[in-house]
């Protein structure tokens, strides 16, 4: 159990276009969503928390307006690149846990590979 | 603040050995998660094992196992009979009790098995 699906797996896109990626868990509720950035050999940086119902709670320095991150069901979390630019061409992994017991473990997509032309 | 330091950016093992994967942590918290976690190339992040800060026994799945240090604040990763699947990158991982949501992670190791 604990599956999470994560899509698109890899998307190009222009300049200017807003792009979203979906974030799923596909066997549990997830009270609890991430989403995470991470660039060539590095480690994963955290973005922004989001529970369900509320608003997500943005790691500084991450420009909410730029990242839209909406969590309406709790199997379900998006995240919105708005206007990308090149600069914002990453690895997007989200991962999702279920209850609020910090020794249950986040569980991973497979990211998003986003290139901007 | 809270660190999770990996000092060995790149290690290789000769398939079916042994490798020992480091891991340190700063915190001055005194109970808290620990995790390893391996990324292959395909980069998903694959949970390996996880040993609560409170538990002296060390945590063991098949062929991985822990050596948890309390006091050094040391939590490395024993992978025995090396296999060419193990080649990924490895992340060590830090969870306070007190902040669920904060999950730290090391910088990471390279793994390669060697066959």
């Amino acid at each position: 159990g604990a599956v999470v699906s994560q899509h698109p797996s890899w998307v190009i896109c222009k300049s200017g276009t807003s792009v979203k990626i979906e974030c799923r868990s596909l066997d549990f509720q997830a009270t609890t969503m991430f989403w995470y950035r991470q660039f060539p050999k590095q480690s994963l940086m955290l973005m922004a928390t989001s529970n369900e119902g509320s608003k997500a709670t943005y790691e500084q320095g991450v420009e909410k307006d730029k990242f839209l991150i909406n969590h309406a069901s709790l199997t379900l979390s998006t995240l919105t690149v708005t206007s990308a630019h090149p600069e914002d061409s990453s690895f997007y992994i989200c991962s999702a846990r279920r209850g609020g017991r910090g020794n249950q473990p986040q569980h991973f997509g497979d990211g998003t590979r986003l290139s901007i032309l | 603040a809270q660190t999770v330091t990996q000092s060995q950016p790149e290690m290789s093992v000769q398939e079916a050995e042994t490798v020992t994967l480091s891991c340190t942590y700063d915190t001055s918290e005194s109970n808290y998660y620990l995790f390893w976690y391996k990324q292959p190339p395909s980069r998903q992040m694959i949970l390996v094992i996880r040993q609560e800060a409170y538990k002296q026994q060390n945590a063991t799945e098949n062929r991985f196992s822990v050596n948890f240090q309390k006091a050094a604040k040391s939590f490395s990763l024993k992978i025995s009979d090396s296999q060419l699947g193990d080649t990924a990158m490895y992340f060590c991982a830090f969870t306070p009790k007190t902040s669920y949501d904060k999950v730290i992670f090391g910088p990471g190791t390279s793994l390669s098995v060697i066959p």
